[in-house]
């Protein structure tokens, strides 16, 4: 019964490689998010998506894809690796724009590693 | 542009004893809404409180509080009877509403030790 899932919890892989990160919640959330925390533990928001419309899309490489088959999901994809890309990707859902004094629900994150 | 100041990196306090976590936030708004999460060893992001901009009351939840100041634009977490679990980085966060994305923006966190 978990909120938001993400898989895999760990992705170790090499540079150049192409990876997807999945993540689905169960709460009905018309919003979701991606998020990138750093080595250093700053958490900064990648792409957000309402109801399978992208609604933010801050400075990423392009090489960093999202897709929203439906307001449940929201996978990620980045193509040829680089070493920076090592970090914890976190997905994320709301309600929107009500209720946003709930905060936003967060999956367990991904820890990806590029070698 | 919407910024959170959390201005200390790490802290430490023994166990059962209370401490006290900054931030600070700057926005052009006068209705938003604020956060504390905390994020133990297990990576898993946990929401503690949350405080709305329009109500004067501070938070809390059992052994935690806020000290919500509107016009200083701060919003400090208390800790009371602080326990072993509460070992963890808590980020303080908001978001702004009005136009825009809503986006809920982080501090930099701070890195709490409880000390048995």
């Amino acid at each position: 019964d978990t909120a938001v899932s993400q898989t895999p919890k760990y992705l170790v892989t090499q540079m150049g490689n192409d990876k997807s990160i999945k993540c689905e919640q169960n709460l009905g959330h018309d919003t979701m998010y991606w998020y990138k925390q750093d080595s250093k533990k700053f958490l900064k928001i990648m792409f957000s998506y309402n109801n399978k419309e992208l609604i933010i899309n801050e400075t990423v490489p392009n090489r960093f894809s999202p897709k929203s088959p439906d307001k449940a999901h929201l996978n990620l994809h980045i193509n040829s690796l680089e070493l920076g890309d090592s970090a914890v990707y976190f997905c994320a859902s709301s309600p929107f724009p009500g209720r946003l004094n709930y905060g936003y629900t967060f999956g367990s994150g991904t820890r990806l590693t590029v070698v | 542009a919407q910024t959170v100041t959390q201005s200390q990196p790490e802290m430490s306090v023994q166990e059962a004893e209370t401490v006290t976590l900054s931030c600070t936030y700057d926005t052009s708004e006068n209705n938003y809404y604020l956060f504390w999460y905390k994020q133990p060893p297990s990576r898993q992001m946990i929401l503690v409180i949350r405080q709305e901009a329009y109500k004067q009351q501070n938070a809390t939840e059992n052994r935690f509080s806020v000290n919500f100041q509107k016009a200083a634009k701060s919003f400090s977490l208390k800790i009371s009877d602080s326990q072993l679990g509460d070992t963890a980085m808590y980020f303080c966060a908001f978001i702004q509403l009005g136009a825009g994305s809503y986006q809920l923006t982080f501090g930099k966190g701070t890195k709490l030790s409880v000390i048995p």
